[in-house]
């Protein structure tokens, strides 16, 4: 499978437990974002990286997250000292950059918060 | 302010038929739109873009419509199968100069009943 790929699928904490969640891009892609996707709505942008610079957060991205891409390869999303609001499906995209750039989404880590 | 939205929650269609999605945007400086699909479990998948130049676009058995007189944008699937149930999202891009930073619509959940 050469799509986006992200670990674990779900993940269960209880509050104030550090969380982190790993995403695997298409391998040839050198963009690769972070939305958060809460039940009946559409995605909501986090932050995203090119290459391993990361560009641009959101302001939903508060204090307690933090992501890298080290290698400008796959990325890692940190939550620290969780919150029942963190509850949430996070998901990762890749794409390559240029005029034609599409997004493609990984399945998502589901999590909850309790 | 600058939103995504869908008319729509819900759209239930009999197999077979044709099926017209709507959006509304408000950002006019939006300049590229995409529609995807979203299935139980599964992160979206692209089904199809277009950008402010184009008024129409087709694909296999999807059409994208877009109206930027009236900010409206459409996503029809003629003869709707039972794998085409799920939900449907618009997004744009908005224009900032770095990033495909899509902000997405609610979405709209399609049922397709046999």
């Amino acid at each position: 499978d050469t799509g986006v790929s992200q670990d674990p699928r779900h993940k269960i904490t209880k509050r104030g437990q550090n969380v982190t969640f790993r995403c695997d891009p298409i391998s040839e892609h050198n963009r690769l974002y972070w939305y958060r996707q809460t039940l009946g709505q559409g995605p909501e942008f986090l932050t995203y990286f090119q290459n391993e610079a990361q560009l641009e957060k959101s302001r939903l991205l508060s204090d307690r997250f933090s992501a890298e891409r080290p290698k400008g390869s796959f990325s890692t999303l940190e939550i620290q000292r969780t919150e029942q609001g963190d509850s949430a499906m996070y998901l990762c995209a890749s794409s390559l950059e240029g005029n034609n750039e599409k997004l493609f989404f990984g399945s998502g880590t589901q999590l909850s918060v309790l | 302010g600058e939103s995504v939205g869908l008319h729509l929650p819900t759209l239930s269609v009999q197999e077979g038929d044709n099926s017209i999605i709507n959006c509304a945007y408000s950002n006019s400086a939006s300049d590229y739109f995409i529609w995807y699909k979203q299935e139980s479990g599964k992160g979206p998948q692209f089904i199809i873009d277009i950008r402010s130049n184009m008024d129409k676009r087709q694909g296999q058995r999807v059409t994208v419509l877009l109206n930027k007189t009236v900010k409206h944008l459409s996503l029809q699937i003629a003869a709707t199968q039972p794998g085409d149930s799920a939900v449907y999202f618009c997004a744009e891009n908005r224009i900032t100069g770095g990033g495909n930073k899509l902000t997405f619509g609610t979405g709209t959940q399609l049922k397709v009943e046999l």
